[in-house]
């Protein structure tokens, strides 16, 4: 039973180009969320969308745009693709409850390492 | 400032050794999550421990236990009787403020020498 799924986990392209990542969650959850992990591994977030409403649009470049169809899909398209976005991407999910608590654990897709040559 | 500190880039540990991961937070918030997360050299992110801020007994999964110390916000990371399969970095990360928002440390590389 895959929890959060995102596709696809590897993804090489030329600089200049637009790709999409994908990502489902089949928890329930109202909160997704889109990371970037660079080579030192650091975790960065970039976006996150609450019920299909953004939420945290951290100072990404406006290449970077999450669509939200519905609050179990979260897809990152990106345009214009450069060297530096070369990283892995990371989809995570969370229910978000006012009061706190273990519910609110995010859980992590696999991640999608994506090359930009 | 930083929200979450994880001063420990990277750690040595002998098999079946128990080992502390150090983090260190800074919040404003009364309400407050700490987690937690392993990611092996394969890459996924697997969450491991939560302490919720009012809790008052630390929490413990199997042979992880976090020693929290509200008072000097602290949230360390204990691994009991290491297996080499500890091996990976270890991110420790907060959840503040009604929007859920996470902040995660930069992490620590453990590895368990056999």
């Amino acid at each position: 039973d895959t929890a959060v799924s995102q596709t696809p986990k590897y993804l090489v392209t030329q600089m200049g180009n637009d790709k999409s990542i994908k990502c489902e969650q089949n928890l329930g959850h109202d909160t997704m969320y889109w990371y970037k992990q660079d080579s030192k591994k650091f975790l960065k977030i970039m976006f996150s969308y609450n019920n299909k409403e953004l939420i945290i649009n951290e100072t990404v470049p406006n290449r970077f745009s999450p669509k939200s169809p519905d609050k179990a899909h979260l897809n990152l398209h990106i345009n214009s693709l450069e060297l530096g976005d070369s990283a892995v991407y990371f989809c995570a999910s969370s229910q978000i409850r006012l009061a706190g608590g273990r519910a609110d654990t995010q859980y992590f897709g696999p991640g999608t390492r994506l090359t930009v040559l | 400032a930083q929200k979450i500190t994880q001063t420990q880039p990277g750690m040595f540990v002998q098999e079946k050794e128990a080992v502390t991961l150090d983090c260190t937070y800074d919040t404003s918030d009364q309400s407050y999550g700490l987690f937690w997360y392993k990611q092996p050299s394969s890459g996924e992110m697997i969450f491991l421990i939560y302490q919720g801020s009012y809790d008052e007994q630390n929490a413990t999964e199997g042979r992880y236990s976090l020693n929290f110390q509200k008072a000097r916000k602290s949230a360390n990371l204990v691994i009991s009787a290491s297996q080499l399969g500890d091996s990976a970095m270890y991110f420790c990360a907060m959840r503040e403020g009604l929007d859920g928002q996470f902040y995660f440390g930069t992490g620590t590389s453990l590895t368990v020498i056999p």
